[in-house]
């Protein structure tokens, strides 16, 4: 079944510890990218990959890092968690630049 | 600063009857739109797009019309039906190679029976 997969699901933290939130799609697909989403916010964009080694910036970057080292695989990184980082985290993947994006189920994070 | 508005937080219509969504834009660099669905505790599913050199396009019961010179794009859902109830998000593409995708705040839509 082609499906993007996240894990954990659920995970609560405490502040600077850090975290990885991974991401993993079967589908083949060159671009990557994760958002979170907050109430009355909408969903924003955190990073993209558009290939394996290739990353950039999205909108709210600020206290992420991720790498882009196989293609399947797009981990989401908090090096010092804090609680404005509380949120639900989406991976989506797509096989181009203005195909349709496939979303993985999310992940809930709260930061204490 | 905002670059993709959906100014309705909700709408609540009678199931048969027609939906409209709309959403609005300032980035006149946008060049792709999408519209997509999301259930509680699911992730966002793709629903239409439509390209900027077009001004309809449409699938099944539901059409996106998109107006460049009012930067403004609309979804119609026609019959509506109490499963199409959900969270739908507007979002655009900016032209060029980047794959920057920026998101509105999403209309609930709710479908009653």
């Amino acid at each position: 079944e082609a499906q993007v997969t996240q894990n954990p699901r659920y995970l609560i933290t405490v502040t600077g510890k850090k975290l990885t939130v991974t991401c993993s799609q079967n589908m083949n697909h060159e671009y990557m990218s994760w958002y979170r989403q907050d109430p009355g916010l909408g969903l924003r964009q955190i990073y993209y990959s558009m290939n394996v080694e290739v990353t950039d910036k999205g909108d709210v970057p600020e206290g992420y890092k991720v790498s882009r080292k196989e293609k399947r695989n797009f981990p989401l990184i908090l090096e010092s968690p804090s609680p404005n980082q509380t949120s639900l985290y989406f991976c989506a993947s797509s096989t181009g630049l203005r195909e349709t994006q496939y979303f993985g189920p999310g992940t809930r994070l709260l930061v204490l | 600063d905002q670059q993709v508005k959906q100014n309705s937080p909700s709408l609540s219509v009678q199931e048969g009857r027609i939906s409209i969504l709309n959403c609005d834009y300032t980035n006149s660099m946008f060049d792709y739109f999408l519209w997509y669905k999301k259930y509680p505790a699911e992730g966002p599913t793709f629903l239409i797009s439509i390209s900027s050199i077009k001004d309809k396009n449409e699938d099944g019961r539901f059409t996106v019309f998109l107006n460049k010179s009012a930067k403004h794009l609309s979804l119609h859902i026609v019959p509506s039906q109490p499963g199409d109830s959900a969270v739908y998000f507007c979002a655009a593409f900016s032209g060029g190679s980047n794959y920057k995708l920026t998101f509105g705040k999403g209309t609930l839509l709710t479908v009653n029976p």
